[in-house]
Order: structure tokens, then sequence, then C-alpha cells
């Protein structure tokens, strides 16, 4: 079954600090990967996505994710966090259904908290 | 301004009581879901259209309809709301389903 695993619950960095958020996948094909970004009772904004090509792929608020087809993981990365990116993250992998439509399964997300 | 619309933002209703959440797009996005997000478990995407007329069941489709008889519309309706309904919704669209997702605000949804 398609399934997708944030380990980390929650993670607190402090401000200028590097962060690296976990996500795992199980899927059969080379899945479709996302990554979102929800502030607090805000709706989720698109970080990026991973199809094809370059493992590793830039977003915007300067992240970037690298897929690594051996562990079945797609991190997101930032080199130095700022106040401002406190939120939560969900990875997500499209995939495709049963009846050949694509269908979106989401982690459990990783909320972030960041230390002045 | 591109956008994806949901109302009511906020209701509280009574087992039973049918009641609909509209979920509008303004973008001519082919690919619109709606998804429930629960503390702990994610979003969790409820039913899923591909484009006008073709709709697929989510992972958590029970107790949920939707239509989608014009593109830029994907209503989610509860025919007999139950409390384990109660949840925070959320309606998506995108040009197609692997390009990532416009979320909209999201609708908080208490059934007692």
């Amino acid at each position: 079954a398609q399934s997708v695993t944030q380990p980390d619950i929650h993670i607190t960095v402090s401000e200028g600090a590097s962060l690296e958020l976990r996500c795992n996948y199980s899927y059969g094909a080379t899945p479709y990967l996302f990554w979102y970004v929800q502030s607090p009772g805000q709706g989720l904004q698109l970080l990026l996505k991973y199809f094809s090509g370059d493992t590793l792929v830039q977003g915007i608020k300067g992240f970037e994710a690298e897929f690594k087809r051996s562990q079945s993981s797609f991190n997101l990365r930032k080199p130095s966090v700022h106040w401002s990116d406190a939120a939560e993250y969900f990875c997500a992998v499209g995939a495709l259904g049963a009846s050949g439509t694509y269908k979106y399964i989401f982690g459990t997300g990783t909320r972030l908290k960041v230390l002045a | 301004e591109a956008q994806v619309t949901q109302n009511p933002r906020y209701l509280i209703t009574v087992t039973g009581k049918k009641l609909t959440v509209t979920c509008s797009q303004n973008m001519n996005h082919e690919y619109m879901s709606w998804y429930r997000q629960d503390p702990g478990l994610g979003l969790r995407q409820i039913y899923y259209s591909m484009n006008v007329e073709v709709t697929d069941k989510g992972d958590v489709p029970e107790g949920y309809k939707v239509s989608r008889k014009e593109k830029r519309n994907f209503p989610l309706i509860l025919e007999s709301p139950s409390p384990n309904q109660t949840s925070l919704y959320f309606c998506a669209s995108s040009l197609g389903p692997t390009l990532g997702q416009f979320f909209g605000p999201g609708t908080r949804l208490t059934v007692l």
C-alpha cells in the first residue's frame, strides 16, 4: 500500500541554524513528490515538487529537497532558518490509483518551532 | 487574483442535518480535490476529480458525496453528518494531478 512517513512530529531549531525535515514514502513506481507548508490558521502552500530529472530540487522561500530513490526519501532542507519559517510541513505523494487516476497521500506533518 | 474559495469557513451543525460545503476555483484547473485534516493524522483525501463529470474516491470517502458539473465548482455534500465528521476541510485544485495543488482557506466543521 502507498504511504508517506514523516518520522518527526515536532522539531525545534534556533534561528539561523540549518534544517532538515525527513520524509519517506512507500510506492511501487517513481512517485510524484511534494512538500507543502501550512502556517497557523492557513491553508497549505506548495514549497516544491519532484517528478523526474535532477534529484535536488529548489523551491520557494529558500527551501530545497533531495530525492533518494535507494532510500525512498525526499527530505526537505534549508541552510538558515528564519523565525517566519515556523509552521507545519507536509510531505505528499501523487500516486496512480486503481482506477488509473491520480490520488494524493499526505504524511502526518512535522511542526517546526524556531527559537529566537 | 488566482484563488480557491470555500464556503462557509465555519459551520456548527447537528447530527443528520444535510449540508454542503462549496468550493470554487478561478484558474481553469482540471483537477480538484477534497481533504480532511485531523490532529495527528495529517490530510486525508476524501474525493477527487480529474475533470468535469469524472470523480473518484480517495482514502476516506464514507459519509461524503461530491459532484463536478462545472469545471470551476466541486461541492462536498454530507447527507447525514455525524460527530466523527467534525474536522477541518480543505478544497484544492491544480492544472493536472501531478502539478502541485492550490489550497483553499479551509472550512472548520463541527457536528454536534
